[in-house]
């Protein structure tokens, strides 16, 4: 079945350090794939997308690129401020009929002044 | 516009005691999911609706575990009776449409804790 495997934390960083948050799924044909962002207190939300190889999603700053041959889709940004601090989820929704999204386990990262 | 709206914000039960969860979509939203999300995991899809239609609940616990959602619009989930592992946060999420590219919107979810 389909599965999504993140790098487990939490992730610790300074502020204005450079973020790297590892995503790679297993899934059957071609499925979109996701960062979902959870801030404290609050529900998840989506981040950023890709549908397709090769495509790069991008917001806020953040980055992730649909890689098929490597099946990854690592998130990153240059320089990171404390109000990233959050949960951040790697998904993937299946492709073909109705959508149904498999998340991974979430990375917590923490970002210090 | 308004989010997704999930009532309560906490509940603490007792094993084998009852629980209900609501939920109410964005405005317009014909697909609604229930995910059950266990301290230190990713939330796993329970139910999903299209309009008032179950699409997929493989992985609800049918024998103890309902959803309803009445008229296409709220939906009920309920457990009984509830175990120690049904500890968890409960998430309600819509969607415009049930296609895979379509965006989820999240509500802040229940949390759960069995005793």
């Amino acid at each position: 079945g389909n599965s999504v495997t993140q790098m487990e934390g939490p992730v610790t960083l300074s502020e204005e350090a450079f973020l790297t948050i590892n995503c790679t799924y297993t899934a059957t044909g071609y499925p979109s794939l996701f960062w979902y962002v959870q801030y404290p207190g609050e529900g998840l939300q989506l981040l950023l997308k890709a549908t397709k190889a090769d495509d790069k999603g991008s917001n806020k700053g953040f980055e992730a690129t649909y890689r098929k041959e490597t099946t990854s889709f690592h998130l990153e940004k240059g320089s990171v401020q404390v109000s990233d601090s959050a949960v951040y989820f790697c998904a993937l929704s299946k492709s073909g009929g109705y959508q149904k999204v498999t998340f991974g386990t979430g990375t917590k990262l923490q970002v210090i002044p | 516009e308004a989010g997704v709206a999930q009532s309560p914000r906490y509940k603490i039960i007792e094993k084998r005691q009852s629980v209900a969860f609501w939920c109410n979509p964005i405005s317009g939203h014909a697909t609604l999911y229930w995910y059950q999300q266990i301290l230190g995991q990713g939330p796993k899809l329970l139910i999903q609706f299209q309009n008032n239609g179950v699409v997929d609940d493989s992985q609800l616990p049918k024998d103890r575990f309902s959803a309803e959602r009445l008229k296409g619009v709220d939906s009920t989930l309920k457990i009984q009776p509830a175990k120690l592992e049904d500890s968890a946060v409960y998430l309600c999420a819509s969607s415009l449409d049930p296609y895979p590219n379509e965006k989820l919107f999240f509500g802040s979810g229940t949390q759960l804790s069995v005793l």
